[in-house]
């Protein structure tokens, strides 16, 4: 059956450094990746998406890669901020219709 | 712009009792919807998704079920609740047609089944 995993559970950076997020998936090939923040006791806001076809993708501070090889997502925030302290969670998905969610990774970044 | 609206934002349900849960879209027409489950600390579970009036599918068999009367409006429904409904509802819409389209959810509705 199809399995997602997200590195861990939660993650503890300094503000300033770079938090590196993994998203590995496992008995399907999705066409595309999607990226998003959740925010406790809110609905998930979508933050990125990256096709099969695409190797990187950025968008202000994030950058997120996709190695369909590896089957594996890594998502980026550089010069990291207390405020992107939240819940990331990755949707990979070959169907436009249905998303599967990761369970996510907690990201805390300290002042 | 578009709006996706849930309510009520907090429900607590006594154990064999009804439930429904309002979901409304404005500013979009033939949306796919959708609605999901979160338990506390877990991910997001696909319950049901419709891609058009009457067309509803279900991902999960359960005591729960999901209409859509009208185009913009997602219903989730149950007869009696059980304890393990209790959780996070949150419902979402993409663009319909196929496309890939990212999701927008709501604020979600918090259920507490006592």
């Amino acid at each position: 059956s199809q399995k997602i995993e997200q590195n861990s559970e939660a993650l503890n950076i300094q503000e300033g450094k770079t938090a590196t997020l993994t998203c590995n998936y496992t008995n399907y090939s999705p066409a595309y990746l999607q990226w998003y923040r959740q925010d406790p006791g809110r609905g998930p806001v979508f933050l990125l998406l990256i096709r099969e076809n695409e190797k990187e993708k950025r968008k202000e501070r994030l950058k997120v890669t996709f190695d369909t090889t590896l089957k594996q997502s890594l998502f980026h925030i550089t010069a990291s901020q207390p405020a992107d302290s939240a819940t990331y969670l990755c949707a990979p998905s070959g169907s436009a219709r249905q998303l599967t969610f990761g369970s996510g990774t907690q990201l805390t970044v300290l002042p | 712009s578009q709006t996706i609206h849930q309510w009520p934002a907090t429900l607590v349900q006594p154990v064999g009792s009804p439930l429904s849960l309002e979901c409304t879209v404005e500013g979009t027409s033939n949306p796919n919807l959708y609605w999901y489950r979160q338990a506390a600390g877990r991910g997001l579970q696909l319950l049901f998704y419709s891609v058009g009036i009457g067309q509803i599918s279900s991902e999960v068999p359960q005591n729960l079920s999901a209409s859509r009367p009208q185009d913009r409006q997602f219903i989730l429904s149950s007869k009696k609740l059980l304890l393990s409904d209790s959780g996070f509802y949150l419902c979402a819409w993409t663009g319909g047609g196929g496309t890939i389209y990212e999701q927008y959810f709501g604020p979600g509705t918090r259920l507490t089944v006592t």
